[in-house]
């Protein structure tokens, strides 16, 4: 059984510019989480969805955003890149009856 | 608000003798309490996670933790470490009452590291 596919896996974007990442969840999970690493910040959860919809939502601003396709892809978008978005950005898919989250193996954004 | 601490950066020990990693949580209800391992440029590997039941869990790669709901803690265990073990170690909580959902609480992690 394939995992959590994440793409790009490294990339490299100027301040001001826009993101998108894009994420493909274990074959049969509805649900789609989205995390920030930092060394500073550690793990935040920026949002989930579910069925196409949004469930959940973190700290963010609403430069942070997301959706949820009908096949449970999801992509997040971060637009005007500063500094600080910087990071690892982890999706994650789970099962309805056992809860626990799967990862990918991440997408890291740097911003120059 | 449901939070989680692990009160160590970093964990030494030498191969072949047990670890500990400590974890203790907070939330307003029942936890469901994971604990995920991370190596360098990768993603979190689930290792195992207390619902209900035993106390005792036991999970991926010979690790256990054992849950105790006086002292709030969930803290992760091996009997005989091994050099292969050395990663980042993250506890992670999510109240009962929020559901089956993506959203845990992480806490800051631990970097265990085994010596030969």
């Amino acid at each position: 059984k394939a995992g959590v596919t994440q793409t790009p896996r490294y990339l490299i974007k100027t301040r001001g510019q826009q993101v998108t990442l894009s994420c493909s969840p274990i074959s049969g999970h509805r649900s789609v989480s989205w995390y920030q690493q930092t060394p500073g910040q550690g793990l935040q959860f920026l949002f989930e969805y579910f069925s196409e919809t949004q469930r959940n939502k973190g700290n963010f601003p609403g430069r942070f955003s997301g959706r949820q396709f009908s096949n449970s892809r999801s992509e997040m978008n971060v637009s005007t890149l500063e500094l600080g978005d910087s990071a690892l950005y982890l999706c994650a898919s789970s099962a309805i009856k056992t809860g626990e989250l799967f990862f990918g193996e991440g997408s890291r954004l740097t911003v120059l | 608000a449901q939070s989680v601490a692990q009160p160590e950066d970093q964990v030494n020990v030498a191969e072949g003798n047990p670890l500990t990693v400590k974890c203790t949580y907070s939330v307003s209800g029942n936890p469901y309490l994971f604990w995920y391992v991370q190596y360098p440029n990768r993603g979190l590997q689930f290792l195992l996670k207390y619902i209900t039941g035993d106390n005792l869990v036991k999970g991926s790669y010979g690790f256990e933790a054992e849950f105790n709901k006086s002292q709030t803690s969930f803290h992760l265990k091996k009997p005989s470490a091994l050099v292969s073990d050395s990663a980042l170690y993250f506890c992670a909580v999510r109240d009962e009452g929020s559901g089956n959902t993506g959203k845990l609480i992480f806490g800051q992690g631990t970097t265990l590291q085994v010596k030969p």
